[in-house]
């Protein structure tokens, strides 16, 4: 069964930093660029950031941009997503994502994990 | 950046009824636009790509229609496992992604 499951979230005080993980089954994981998403209480969905199948490129919203940082390891089947000099507004669930490029080609988030949780607070 | 903007923000429709959510780029994206649905407490699920094409799985009452600036998601027959929140995505300008704000589909 192909699955993302993230994990990692938890409450931290702002200024404060958090590594998320997302661990990836079913499918070849380096064949696959990877997206993190987040969603604000309430709100929307936000693109976080992206990175390539290999690992060498990597992609960031404006909003988190020198303060998140994407990586991966593909020996173990992992996504990560480090969190520095977290805000309030950085408040979320966050869901990592397989980016699949499809018919047409077109890019899309296929499979999504469950989310994970990140309070940002004092 | 590319913007999107959907509406209604939210809606309110009984089972059975034809509704339609409108998805708008400040740019055109061609045909590099995706809908996904969220039910409440759930991971996003993609249901159209590429403007029109229809996931693998998703009931034929979902259509998707559009290319430029212009699109829109339509349920044909709302059935009461449709009541969710749907968003539009662009990917034009990939690896870089925009969602539209989400249009919350209400029981009425």
């Amino acid at each position: 069964e192909v699955q993302l499951v993230e994990s990692g979230g938890g409450l931290v005080q702002p200024g404060g930093s958090l590594r998320l993980s997302c661990a990836a089954s079913g499918f070849t994981f380096s064949n696959f660029a990877m997206t993190w998403v987040r969603q604000a209480p309430g709100k929307g969905l936000e693109w976080v950031s992206s990175i390539s199948g290999g690992g060498g490129s990597t992609y960031y919203a404006d909003s988190v941009k020198g303060r998140f940082t994407i990586s991966r390891d593909n020996s173990k089947y992992t996504l990560f997503l480090q969190l520095n000099s977290l805000r309030a507004e950085d408040t979320a669930v966050y869901y990592c994502a397989r980016v699949l490029v499809a018919a047409h080609g077109s890019d899309v988030f296929d499979i999504w994990g469950q989310g994970t949780m990140v309070t940002v607070s004092s | 950046d590319i913007q999107m903007t959907q509406s209604p923000s939210s809606l309110s429709a009984s089972v059975g009824d034809r509704v339609t959510i409108t998805c708008r780029a400040s740019q055109s994206v061609n045909s590099y636009l995706n809908w996904y649905q969220q039910k409440p407490g759930e991971a996003p699920k993609l249901l159209i790509y590429a403007a029109s094409t229809l996931q693998t799985g998703v009931p034929l009452r979902f259509s998707g229609y559009g290319s430029g600036t212009d699109f829109t998601l339509t349920i044909s027959s709302l059935q009461p496992e449709d009541f969710a929140a749907y968003y539009c995505q662009q990917t034009f300008s990939a690896p870089l992604y925009t969602f539209g704000q989400g249009t919350k589909l209400q029981i009425k």
